[in-house]
């Protein structure tokens, strides 16, 4: 099994709405949590980090939800410029090596 | 701002070679990684330092080696190129624990011929 798995979508939706996506991870010992994006033919760059308490930017929330060990991050109000892929990173305490899930594809239309 | 160099953005070479890919960072992290980037397969973990001249393999280290001589720079070498390592190669460093966010290099497209 896979430590950290993401539907690969790819999501296609339109502008103006809202969308979630889940990662779900398989080692309880994990401590750290976070959101990349990464737009095509670039570099993975951090979107934001995944607090206990939940963490809200802007128009982007990322929850964690350690009991059924996943997060996730929703995304209100669509815009084109949000189609990318985002990856999902979970470190495990002591660890130096963060594993990445393999990304979701978000597809915004007009 | 934290930034991540890389020596080239693309790069053609043919089988047999012995390829070196550069990778310079200027925040005094302790931890560079390198990672190959292939559709559908994700990001995968060739090899990582923790500190100078100190090396982990990871999941993928056959064909490949790593030097860092200085803090700042960590290279990858494939000894002999071959053409199932045409890839994305991506660098990247971090701040001592995995608590911290990477940063990540541009990137070196390869293609071996």
């Amino acid at each position: 099994r896979k430590e950290v798995e993401q539907d690969p979508g790819p999501f296609n939706v339109p502008e103006g709405a809202t969308v979630a996506f889940n990662c779900t991870y398989s080692n309880s010992a994990s401590q750290s949590f976070f959101w990349y994006r990464q737009d095509c033919r670039k570099e993975p760059k951090l979107l934001m980090s995944v607090y206990s308490s939940g963490n809200e930017d802007g128009r982007f929330t990322a929850q964690l939800n350690r009991a059924s060990q996943y997060i996730s991050l929703l995304i209100r109000d669509s815009k084109l410029s949000d189609s990318a892929t985002y990856l999902c990173v979970v470190n495990n305490g002591g660890s130096y090596i963060p594993t990445f899930g393999r990304g979701t594809s978000l597809i915004v239309h007009p | 701002d934290v930034k991540v160099t890389q020596s080239s953005r693309y790069l053609v070479k043919r089988t047999g070679e012995k390829v070196f890919l550069e990778c310079v960072q200027d925040m005094d992290h302790e931890n560079m990684f390198w990672y190959r980037q292939d559709p559908g397969l994700g990001l995968r973990l060739i090899y990582f330092s923790y500190d100078v001249k100190m090396k982990e393999k990871g999941d993928i280290p056959e064909g490949y080696s790593v030097s860092r001589e200085k803090k700042e720079r960590f290279s990858l070498i494939l000894e002999s190129a071959s053409t199932n390592q045409t890839s994305m190669y991506l660098c990247a460093s971090s701040l001592i624990t995995g608590e911290y966010e990477q940063y990540f290099g541009p990137g070196t497209r390869l293609t071996v011929t």
